[in-house]
């Protein structure tokens, strides 16, 4: 099955600077690269997410890379803010053009990151 | 606000009993996800349903079953807890049967503490 690799396990960054959390995955078919975001207390959120069509999404300060050959992902942050502290997860899943039948998520084991102000 | 509800938000029982945990998916959504959240395993996909109809099995011991209703609300039932279930509970919904159309959506969760 799927195995989704995540580093670093925790970050910490001054607001204003840059983070990046990478990840790896192992499946060659999948196919959609979603990233979470969860604050204390509360359910992961859908932040940003891509698929294997694109190289790069982009969302105002968030964006994210694939690169398919490779086999990994990352998540880019820029001018963090306090309010970005949180854990970021990143999964990997087939969708429905990649075969099979199963679309489930993997998750990594996610980022912790804090930012200082 | 994903959407998603969860219900209860806590629960508290004793080894060797049974609980039930409820979710209604955001509306229009038809696909209802379960996912154990621990320290040490991290998020980790239990099954699927979709429309009613069981679309994938993940890492779901015999103890536990869901099933889903016809108005779509869905229930995870846990039975001869032991203290290795005390976790998060969360429930995700998606529109289509794939989830990488339009993303899974998370509830809140359900903290379960078997004592």
């Amino acid at each position: 099955g799927e195995n989704v690799e995540q580093h670093p396990s925790t970050l910490s960054v001054q607001e204003g600077d840059s983070a990046v959390i990478k990840c790896t995955y192992s499946d060659s078919a999948s196919n959609y690269f979603p990233w979470y975001k969860q604050e204390l207390g509360k359910g992961p959120q859908l932040i940003i997410d891509i698929r294997s069509n694109v190289g790069e999404k982009k969302d105002q300060r968030i964006a994210v890379t694939l690169n398919k050959t490779a086999k990994h992902f990352s998540l880019h942050i820029t001018e963090t803010q306090p309010e970005d502290s949180a854990v970021y997860f990143c999964a990997a899943s087939r969708g429905r053009n990649s075969g099979g039948s199963n679309y489930k998520l993997t998750f990594g084991k996610g980022t912790l990151l804090t930012v200082n102000p | 606000d994903s959407g998603v509800t969860q219900t209860p938000k806590h629960l508290i029982t004793a080894t060797g009993q049974r609980v039930t945990l409820r979710c209604s998916p955001r509306s229009g959504d038809l696909s209802v996800y379960w996912y154990q959240q621990s320290l040490d395993q991290g998020l980790q996909f239990l099954i699927q349903y979709y429309n009613g109809e069981e679309r994938a099995k993940g890492n779901i011991l015999e103890r536990f079953s869901a099933q889903q209703f016809p108005d779509l609300h869905s229930e995870l039932n846990l039975s001869s807890l032991e203290l290795g279930d005390s976790a998060l509970y969360f429930c995700a919904s998606s529109v289509g049967v794939t989830g990488g159309s339009s993303g899974q959506f998370f509830g809140p969760g359900t903290r379960l503490t078997v004592l």
